[in-house]
């Protein structure tokens, strides 16, 4: 157990539909990172927060959008979703701002998208 | 732009056989390279990390080496087990030249099954 916590575990939603991902970092840590794995593109990493900073971006596509809360909690909104959206969703929390620092991943959400 | 090339798996070993996993790396800079461990059904592991050239990451008896002249981070075991059975990522993180901005890219992943 990573101490990283995602919910739902699965979930399944329509095309065209919003859904929205939950992560709660481990205790102390101040960054959240999301990544997208599917078998077609592999481990793209989306966007990453710090103490409620957005701190980098990757691949994310402009119907997704996350955001980090006061209690360090992240939520990533997926919006307009489409068939090609169905993958894994993990999060990764770590305790410093940037990737040198060891990320700890949660279990993942899976979406499907029909 | 930052890319990672890692073996095509996947990669079958019979227990206690040398393992090496390829992982080359196209950067502008001077990056971070990372290997990661996905165990079936769960979320990505740090495995080991070097942050500069000529740096050794090392741990649970895996090793890689940053190599600059031949931008090259591959991973090595002596003698693998079959709880290594997995899928390794190889991943690079370079800050951008504002410093204000990162990327983050990983390799594809390679499979590896270690046979009893």
């Amino acid at each position: 157990d990573s101490g990283v916590t995602q919910t739902p575990k699965h979930l399944i939603t329509a095309t065209g539909q919003r859904v929205t991902l939950r992560c709660s970092p481990r205790s102390g840590d101040l960054s959240v990172y999301w990544y997208q794995q599917s078998l077609d593109q592999g481990l793209q990493f989306l966007i990453h927060y710090y103490n409620g900073e957005e701190r980098a971006k990757g691949n994310i596509l402009e119907r997704f959008s996350a955001q980090q809360f006061p209690d360090l909690h992240s939520e990533l909104n997926l919006s307009s979703l489409e068939l090609g959206d169905s993958a894994l969703y993990f999060c990764a929390s770590s305790v410093g701002p940037d990737p040198s620092y060891e990320q700890y991943f949660g279990p993942g959400t899976r979406l499907t998208v029909t | 732009g930052d890319s990672v090339t890692q073996m095509e798996g996947p990669v079958t070993l019979s227990e206690e056989a040398f393992l090496t996993i390829n992982c080359t790396y196209t950067a502008t800079g001077y990056p971070s390279l990372f290997w990661y461990v996905q165990y079936p059904g769960e979320g990505l592991q740090l495995l080991l990390k070097a942050t500069k050239a000529d740096d050794k990451g090392s741990n649970k008896g895996f090793e890689a080496t940053y190599r600059k002249e031949t931008t090259s981070f591959h991973l090595e075991k002596g003698s693998v087990q079959v709880s290594d059975s997995a899928v390794y990522f190889c991943a690079l993180s370079e800050i951008d030249s504002g410093g204000s901005n990162y990327k983050l890219t990983f390799g594809k992943g390679t499979l590896l099954t270690v046979n009893p």
